[in-house]
């Protein structure tokens, strides 16, 4: 059960574009198709953003997209604006309803 | 609205127990599974446990298998974490965490547990 690998940092400019991406292995990542990512504001509720690699829970602005090729997963952020800026944790089921979270992204808006 | 709220956290030396308490709200809660879910200062998020709609159903990551029990009382709307033989490598903040399908989709603010002498 190791932690699933993030990049520690993205930054960007107001309405540029940054991916986050998230690697597995194949007992993880590439075996489901059930990646999840979360935003957290440090001191708040983590806030569920994409489910199921790329479906985006009613609310969460089409700026926020997920994708997925072989053991790794993706969150791209478009039109990056300043509330953007918090941590981001990809999070994949590992199989006999065991899950395991992404090591975070510090998303850092210039 | 969804409301989960933790309660149970404190300071509490090696090896001795705690339980961990999550009042929910605002849902039909035995229709879904809970998990617990856990941030140690300065670290990223870790899976703890999951327990399933009814309660029959148990599973835990592998640190704190043996060690930790996930139950739930479908009655109070109420989710449990008994945890025994604490390490310091226990301390975090511990979430209460709402299934859905294969993600979580509601959050409680966590309560801080801290492992120390």
């Amino acid at each position: 059960q190791s932690a699933l690998t993030q990049p520690r940092s993205v930054s960007g400019s107001p309405g540029q574009s940054v991916t986050i991406s998230c690697t597995g292995t194949i007992s993880d990542v590439g075996g489901y198709n059930y990646v999840s990512w979360y935003q957290h504001h440090p001191g708040k509720a983590p806030k569920l953003l994409i489910y199921d690699v790329t479906k985006r829970p009613s609310g969460v602005p089409d700026r926020f997209s997920g994708s997925k090729s072989g053991n790794t997963a993706s969150l791209t952020i478009s039109g990056l604006q300043a509330e953007d800026e918090a941590d981001y944790y990809c999070c994949s089921y590992a199989g006999i309803y065991t899950y395991v979270f992404g090591t975070g992204t510090t998303v850092t808006v210039l | 609205q969804v409301q989960l709220v933790e309660s149970g956290g404190g300071v509490v030396q090696p090896g001795r127990s705690l339980r961990l308490s999550c009042a929910a709200s605002g849902f039909t809660f035995s229709n879904y599974g809970l998990h617990w879910v856990r941030q140690a200062p300065g670290k990223g998020l870790e899976w703890v446990a999951l327990v399933s709609y009814d309660g029959n159903n148990k599973y835990y990551t592998d640190s704190v298998e043996g060690r930790f029990t996930v139950s739930r009382d479908n009655s109070k709307n109420t989710l449990y974490l008994q945890m025994n033989s604490l390490r310091a490598e226990d301390t975090a903040v511990y979430f209460c965490v709402k299934s859905s399908g294969w993600s979580f989709d509601y959050w409680g603010q966590g309560t801080l547990v801290t492992v120390s002498s």
